[in-house]
This record gives structure tokens, sequence and C-alpha cells, in this order.
């Protein structure tokens, strides 16, 4: 079946404009991650949805940053006012369910460039 | 605080010899613990998990991993390396007492030669 898959797979803005990074988890899957990968810092939790449950968005680097899920499924992260620092890969995965055993999948992720 | 720690940020071995990537980890609670691989230009892919039971554990493409609660390490494993093993392997953690996202390492660049 199809896996997760995120739009656009490259995006290059510039500082100071806002930018909406789009995933679609595997049909079926109730929560959905987002992670940020920078070159050098390994891969950083962003923030965390389960069903209609509200979102842990404790990994949310700044105010800028915020994302949101329609209809249990789709989920589209914002950055508001790009800095060169927000420069990364954005990482979608979605699971299952909640509970520990079930492991991730992951999408091709969207990479950032902030000019 | 969970932690994940990946001590070497490259690893080379030669086609057919065994490869070993290691990960120690840090939880509070009890760990559930994760491999991936990322090859060049593609998302991380699931290679294999320790949720209980047998401290070693088989996955994809011919790895394991063995637990260690007493070294708290979770090492890859491999008897005999692909040169198309070659890409980045992350170890990752869940806390099973708190938390709900993976707690990443920071990733080992394997290198398998010909």
């Amino acid at each position: 079946g199809a896996g997760v898959s995120q739009s656009p797979s490259n995006k290059v803005t510039e500082k100071g404009k806002d930018v909406e990074l789009r995933c679609d988890p595997i049909s079926g899957h109730t929560a959905l991650y987002w992670y940020r990968q920078s070159l050098g810092q390994g891969l950083e939790f962003l923030i965390y949805f389960q069903g209609n449950s509200a979102p842990d968005k404790s990994g949310l680097p700044s105010d800028r940053f915020s994302a949101e899920r329609t209809g249990g499924s789709v989920s589209t992260l914002t950055i508001q006012r790009t800095q060169q620092e927000d420069s990364a890969v954005y990482l979608c995965a979605s699971s299952l369910g909640q509970g520990t055993v079930y492991e991730q999948y992951f999408g091709p992720g969207t990479r950032l460039t902030v000019t | 605080a969970q932690s994940v720690a990946q001590p070497e940020d490259q690893v080379n071995v030669a086609e057919g010899n065994p490869l070993t990537v290691k990960c120690t980890y840090s939880v509070s609670g009890n760990p559930y613990l994760f491999w991936y691989v990322q090859y060049p230009n593609r998302g991380l892919q699931f290679l294999l998990k320790y949720i209980t039971g047998d401290n070693l554990v088989k996955g994809s493409y011919g790895f394991e991993a063995e637990f260690n609660k007493s070294q708290t390490s979770f090492h890859l494993k491999k008897p005999s390396a692909l040169v198309s093993d070659s890409a980045l392997y992350f170890c990752a953690v869940r806390d099973g007492q708190a938390g709900t996202a993976l707690i990443f390492g920071k990733g080992t660049t394997l290198s398998v030669s010909s």
C-alpha cells in the first residue's frame, strides 16, 4: 500500500516568508508525528497528533511553528517568518496507534532552504 | 530525561566482515528501542525494535540487535556486511513511562567497502 507522502519535496523560501509543509499519513494510522533533521543534529521531535486528542507540542522550537491535522488524516506544518536556522529536512511519520509497540513509518521528507 | 547516544559518527567495514553500530540510552522507565536506516535522499526505514522478551532481536535485511539492560545498550549487528548496507543508521528510544515521540541518536554512517 501507499506509504507516508510529503509535499513539496523541496522548498526554497526567503527569510521572513511563511511556509506550509504537507503530510499524508498511511491510511488508518491514527498517530502522526513531525520531526526535523538538521545537519549534524540528528532528528528532533516537533509535534505529535493522536486521534482527536490535543496534540503534544512540546518539541516545537518557537511560536513561529504550528501544525494542524484535519479530519484525523492530513497534517500541515506551518513555519511563520522563516529564519535561516529553520533550514532542515522536515520528516513526517505515522503509526497505527500511540502505544509503544507501534513502529513509525516515515515519509521522504521536505527539504526546506531559507535564503 | 531521555537520551540516546551513538558514539561513532562513522563505521567502516569491509564487505563480508561482521559489523556493529553502537547505541546507548538513558530513560527513567522501561526502554522501548528502535533502529532505523536512512539511504541517501530517502526517508527513514524501520529495521527492528525491542519492546520486551528476548534480548536478541532480529530485523530486516539480516540485521539484529542485542538489548543489554545492565549496560543500557542496544547495539546493531550483522554477521556479514554488504556494500548495499552503506547508509545512515539511527537508534531511537521511547520511554515506557512517559513521552510519546521517539528520541533519536545523531546517527552513524556505515560505509562498507568492496
